[in-house]
């Protein structure tokens, strides 16, 4: 099983739409989790962190579930500009030299479409 | 300010070379990394410097040397490039949880 597991995609989706995304981790003694965002050719950018709790920042909720080990991602109100790569993040925890190892998951693919 | 930068952007070589990429960042970050994603996107991890001293080097061919003179700068060298190196690489840094990626470096190798 690999460590972090996301279905690639794409996810084609209308303007305005909801779509939601999940992400599996093997290692149940994980610390944190991230969502990061990649534009075709660019790098990655943090998009959200994942609490327990779950949280919300605008049209994005994130939400952890460790007794399944997943996270997910909800868009809602999809825009033309949420079209990118999700990458979920998992973190395992520090080592070492205050080194965080973390592990990303392949990505989904997201193109909302007008 | 770019806070992570590389160079160069686009590098095209032939097989058996040896090229170097380079890496700065000029947030203060303590910890600094390279990646490697290939052509299925997938992004892996293939060095760790905290301070200027390796941490982590995950199962990468010893024809890829990292090099840290000082915590601002993570270089990149690799030896006799092979076609399977032809990828996106990608310097990040760190303090706490938060990745910060430089734009990448983009290889191809002939």
């Amino acid at each position: 099983r690999k460590e972090v597991e996301q279905d690639p995609g794409p996810f084609n989706v209308p303007e305005g739409a909801t779509v939601a995304f999940n992400c599996t981790y093997s290692n149940s003694a994980s610390q944190s989790f991230f969502w990061y965002r990649q534009d075709c050719r660019k790098e990655p950018k943090l998009l959200m962190s994942v609490y327990s709790s779950g949280n919300e920042d605008g049209r994005f909720t994130a939400q952890l579930n460790r007794a399944s080990q997943y996270i997910s991602l909800l868009i809602r109100d999809s825009k033309l500009s949420d079209s990118a790569t999700y990458l979920c993040v998992v973190n395992m925890g520090g080592l070492a030299g205050g080194y965080q190892k973390v592990t990303f998951g392949t990505g989904t693919k997201l193109q909302v479409i007008p | 300010d770019t806070a992570v930068s590389q160079t160069p952007k686009y590098l095209v070589t032939q097989m058996g070379n040896d090229k170097s990429i380079k890496c700065e960042q000029n947030l203060g970050h303590d910890t600094m990394y390279w990646y490697k994603q290939d052509s299925k996107k997938f992004l892996k991890i293939m060095f760790s410097y905290n301070n200027k001293e390796l941490i982590i080097n995950e199962t990468v061919p010893n024809r890829f040397s990292p090099k840290s003179p000082d915590k601002a700068h993570l270089n990149l060298h690799i030896n006799s490039l092979e076609l399977g190196d032809s990828a996106v690489y990608f310097c990040a840094s760190s303090h706490g949880n938060e990745q910060f990626f430089g734009p990448g470096t983009r290889l191809t190798v002939l």
